[in-house]
């Protein structure tokens, strides 16, 4: 049991690049949500899907676009890259309405 | 839309000393809310939840919260810290089918 799996773990990209981070859960979660990590900052949501087919903008979502191929994966896409997108990105699922959200390992972009 | 605020963003104590974080929340509705706990270089793990009930929650490795209403706030305590306790704590509110942080409380306990 995985839990939550966020590939990749570590990534440098240049400035305009485009690349895609994938989460996927088997945890059966219904809700998934992408964040990201900045210091000082705390966590801020990006983008949210309430269910499979479903996506919402979050806190932040400027310069990224989301993709909820189906109930399991739930992806997170740079279209091209800044370096104000340097972070680390957090993958989140959460089952039912008394259930806390259970988070992946993170990937850690740097944009240079 | 929900919002939380944490105070005291870093806190340095020793071994055996007793923690307090703040935690106030804003949110018109019903609130769920949580600390959660990132040790260093790891991710988010959940301590501790409240939903209804009992306002006193307790959570995984000594820690427990106070819910008080009235003030809008869910306090996370723990009576004797160890060296383990050092990492990052978040504070979250839940609302309209979204988790909203606090900035975070940086603890470091020295041994």
């Amino acid at each position: 049991n995985a839990g939550v799996t966020q590939t990749p773990k570590f990534q440098v990209l240049k400035t305009g690049q485009s690349m895609t981070l994938q989460c996927a859960q088997d945890m059966n979660h219904n809700s998934m949500y992408w964040y990201r990590q900045d210091p000082g900052m705390g966590l801020r949501l990006i983008y949210y899907s309430a269910s499979e087919g479903t996506t919402d903008k979050g806190e932040v979502p400027n310069g990224y676009n989301v993709s909820r191929l189906n109930k399991r994966e739930f992806s997170l896409r740079l279209e091209s890259a800044a370096p104000s997108q340097t972070s680390v990105y957090f993958c989140a699922g959460k089952t039912g309405e008394n259930y806390g959200y259970t988070f992946g390992s993170g990937t850690r972009l740097t944009v240079v | 839309a929900q919002s939380v605020s944490q105070h005291n963003h870093h806190v340095i104590l020793s071994e055996a000393a007793s923690l307090e974080l703040g935690c106030n929340y804003s949110y018109g509705g019903t609130v769920n809310l949580f600390w959660y706990v990132q040790y260093p270089g790891q991710h988010l793990q959940l301590l501790l939840k409240y939903f209804s009930g009992d306002p006193l929650v307790k959570g995984i490795k000594g820690f427990e919260a106070e819910f008080i209403k009235s003030k809008f706030s869910f306090n996370l305590r723990k009576p004797s810290v160890q060296w383990s306790d050092t990492a990052e704590y978040f504070c979250a509110v839940k609302g309209n089918n979204r988790l909203a942080f606090g900035k975070g409380n940086q603890v470091v306990v020295i041994p």
